[in-house]
């Protein structure tokens, strides 16, 4: 079974502090996501990464960048934290094999920036 | 711009009422479609995806949905909710030529009555 381990459930940070995402996943998935998840706006497309250094900007890339060191691992960091980046964070990952393969989500890091 | 709709956030029902959740998106090409459900505290999992084929796909838990692309709609059904089936449902398109990226619907909360 695929297993998306998020570093934290519940992040509480500062106004400017730099703040740092982890994501690993245990299935040698070549794809990975970032998502922030609010209310009435379901999920939204932060940035994603098909392969090892390789990443593309989402929707909502702005305040934001990624990592991605390994192929396990992917980083999602906020440089500045401002307070509208309060919301649910979520990490997907997919194996780039076929075109109908889903993405399998970790459990989510609630971060509220004060 | 590509979008997914849902057209009911909220939608309260008692055990064994039928359930239909409306899902239509925005885009001309060829899609794969899939729908995820998020259980209270849990992570998303996948109900069900359509692929090719029969547009009628059947998933777990006794939910099926319906692709009908000249509606471009894939509404999700099951004859007879219980309370376990309380949770956020999610509709999300993956356009064929975009790699592994998903557009998400804004999410329904399904409530059910015991």
């Amino acid at each position: 079974d695929v297993k998306v381990t998020q570093s934290s459930r519940y992040l509480v940070k500062r106004t400017g502090e730099k703040v740092f995402l982890e994501c690993v996943q245990d299935m040698d998935h070549e794809n990975m996501f970032w998502y922030r998840q609010d209310p009435g706006l379901g999920l939204r497309l932060i940035y994603f990464s098909y392969d090892v250094k390789m990443k593309e900007k989402g929707d909502i890339p702005e305040g934001y960048s990624v990592s991605r060191e390994k192929k396990e691992r992917f980083s999602l960091i906020l440089e500045s934290a401002s307070t509208n980046q309060t919301s649910m964070y979520l990490c997907a990952s997919r194996e780039d094999r076929g075109l109908d393969q889903p993405q399998h989500f970790g459990d989510g890091t609630r971060l509220s920036i004060l | 711009a590509q979008s997914v709709s849902q057209h009911n956030h909220h939608v309260i029902l008692s055990e064994a009422a039928s359930l239909e959740l409306g899902c239509n998106y925005s885009y001309g090409g060829t899609v794969n479609l899939f729908w995820y459900v998020q259980y209270p505290g849990q992570h998303l999992q996948l109900l069900l995806k359509y692929f090719s084929g029969d547009p009628l796909v059947k998933g777990i838990k006794g939910f099926e949905a319906e692709f009908i692309k000249s509606k471009f709609s894939f509404n999700l059904r099951k004859p007879s909710v219980q309370w376990s089936d309380t949770a956020e449902y999610f509709c999300a398109v993956k356009p064929y030529n975009q790699g592994g990226k998903l557009i998400f619907g804004q999410g329904t909360e399904l409530s059910v009555k015991p």
